[in-house]
C-alpha cells in the first residue's frame, strides 16, 4: 500500500537559519507532492505542489525539491522565523480518489528567537 | 470568495450516537473530500465527492456515510459512534481539471469528542 514518512516528528531551530523537513515515500509513484502547514487546531493550508516532471519549485522563502528516483521531497524554508512554527504536512496524491491525498504525519517545527 | 466553513466547530456524542457534520465548499468549487485527523496524526482520506456521486473512498467502514448537495455543500455522517472516532474532521473543496485545481482547499474543522 502508498505509505508516507516524514522522519522527524520534531525540528527546533534557530531565527534567521534555513529548516530543512523530509518526505519519503513507497510503493507510489504519484503524479505530484504538496506541502501544507498547518497550526494547532486548525485546518490545513496550502503551501506547495510540485508535479513529478519537476526537480524544484520556490515560492519566498520556500523552496520544495522532489526526487523521484529517491522518493523524496525536501521542503526548506530559509530566513526562518518565529512565525514560521507550526507542522508541515506532506501529502501525495492517492490512488484511492480522483484527488484525495495521502498525508504524512507531519513535522513540527519551532523557530526560537 | 468565499473559503471552506464547517460546522459545528466542536460537538460532544456518546458512544452508540449519530453525527452529522457538515461544509460549504469554496465558491465553484465541485469536489469536496473530507478527512480525520486524529490527534498527533496527519489526515486519513474518508472519500470524496464529485457532482453529487461518490468519488472514492478510503479504508473506513459503511457507517461513515456521506452526501454532496446540487450547491456542492457536504455532510458526514457516522452512525454508531466509537471512542477511537473522536478527531478532529476536515472538509477540503477543489476544482480539478483547472489550473491550481489540484489544491485542496481545507475548512478550519469540527472537533468530535466521543464519550
Amino acid at each position: 500500500s502508498q505509505k508516507i514518512e516524514q522522519n522527524s516528528e520534531a525540528l527546533n531551530i534557530q531565527e534567521g537559519k534555513t529548516a530543512t523537513l523530509t518526505c519519503n515515500y513507497t510503493n507510489y509513484s504519484p503524479a505530484y507532492l504538496q506541502w501544507y502547514r498547518q497550526d494547532p487546531g486548525r485546518g490545513p493550508v496550502f503551501l506547495l505542489l510540485i508535479r513529478e516532471n519537476e526537480k524544484e519549485k520556490r515560492k519566498e522563502r520556500l523552496k520544495v525539491t522532489f526526487d523521484t528516483t529517491l522518493k523524496q521531497s525536501l521542503f526548506h524554508i530559509t530566513a526562518s522565523q518565529p512565525a514560521d512554527s507550526a507542522t508541515y504536512l506532506c501529502a501525495l496524491l492517492s490512488n484511492q480518489a480522483g484527488t484525495a491525498l495521502i498525508f504524512g504525519k507531519g513535522t513540527t517545527l519551532s523557530v526560537s528567537s | 470568495e468565499t473559503g471552506v466553513t464547517q460546522s459545528p466547530t466542536h460537538l460532544i456524542k456518546t458512544r452508540g450516537q449519530q453525527v452529522t457534520l457538515r461544509c460549504s465548499s469554496q465558491s465553484g468549487h465541485n469536489t469536496v473530500s473530507w478527512y480525520q485527523q486524529a490527534l498527533g496524526q496527519g489526515p486519513q482520506f474518508i472519500f470524496q465527492y464529485y457532482r453529487e456521486e461518490e468519488n472514492g473512498r478510503g479504508n473506513f467502514p459503511p457507517r461513515f456515510s456521506g452526501l454532496q448537495f446540487p450547491n456542492y455543500s457536504s455532510e458526514l455522517n457516522v452512525n454508531a459512534l466509537e471512542l477511537d472516532d473522536s478527531a478532529l474532521y476536515l472538509c477540503a473543496s477543489s476544482l480539478p481539471g483547472t489550473s491550481g485545481g489540484d489544491t485542496q482547499y481545507f475548512g478550519p474543522g469540527t472537533r468530535l469528542t466521543v464519550l
